[in-house]
């Protein structure tokens, strides 16, 4: 597509629930970020996708979350058993490394 | 992990006015990119720029890497460039830093 596509935009979920965020990267893209930001806060790292690398996983607050990538393209970010400290904006980017990273509109995440 | 440091943390311009937002980093890196982050929260990439200066209309950007520091020049400053203006360097993977928030008054 033209540009990161995320889904959904809003999602409010109960306390204890498990929740999956997706990702749709522009074509071609062969790294995949994904990055959460808190209300008023900067942006903090938690996992890349680089092409059939092992990702990276260095970013990841808790074992609660996970992320795949299948196919080399989509990707979704499971969050298992939602806290509150969770509820922040996840957003997704992709890129060639050659130009830059592109985001998507993001998630906005509110556990309740 | 590298550190991030951008400066001035607020911005109140007049319109018109030309700025000069500035970025330490702490580490050699690869990769350096500005975005916008506008009032409806869209991160908008303005530079991948990790040396040289770059320009696209009113806005220009240098970094000198051998330095560890990058500069993002505004120029005649509009309303739309208000928002939060993010620096991230990495090698690899991007580390942002807490950014410069501009607003620009008519």
């Amino acid at each position: 597509g033209a540009g990161v596509s995320q889904s959904p935009s809003n999602k409010v979920t109960e306390k204890g629930k498990d929740v999956e965020l997706r990702c749709d990267p522009i074509s071609g893209h062969t790294a995949l970020y994904w990055y959460r930001q808190s209300l008023g806060q900067g942006l903090e790292f938690l996992i890349y996708f680089q092409g059939n690398s092992a990702p990276d996983k260095s970013g990841l607050p808790s074992d609660r979350f996970s992320a795949e990538r299948t196919g080399g393209s989509v990707s979704t970010l499971t969050i298992q058993r939602t806290q509150q400290e969770d509820s922040a904006v996840y957003l997704c980017a992709s890129g060639t490394g050659a130009h830059g990273y592109t985001f998507g509109s993001g998630t906005r995440l509110t556990v309740v | 992990g590298i550190q991030v440091e951008q400066s001035p943390p607020d911005l109140i311009l007049q319109e018109g006015a030309n700025s000069t937002l500035r970025c330490n980093f702490s580490d050699s890196v690869n990769n350096l990119q500005w975005f916008h982050q506008n009032p409806w929260g869209q991160l908008i990439n303005l530079f991948y720029i990790p040396s040289g200066t770059k320009q696209n209309g009113r806005l220009s950007a240098t970094t000198v890497a051998t330095e560890r520091y990058s500069l993002l020049y505004i120029s005649s400053s509009q309303t739309t460039d208000s928002g939060v203006y993010f620096c991230a360097p990495g090698f690899q993977k991007l580390v942002f830093g807490t950014g410069t928030r501009l607003l620009v008054s008519p």
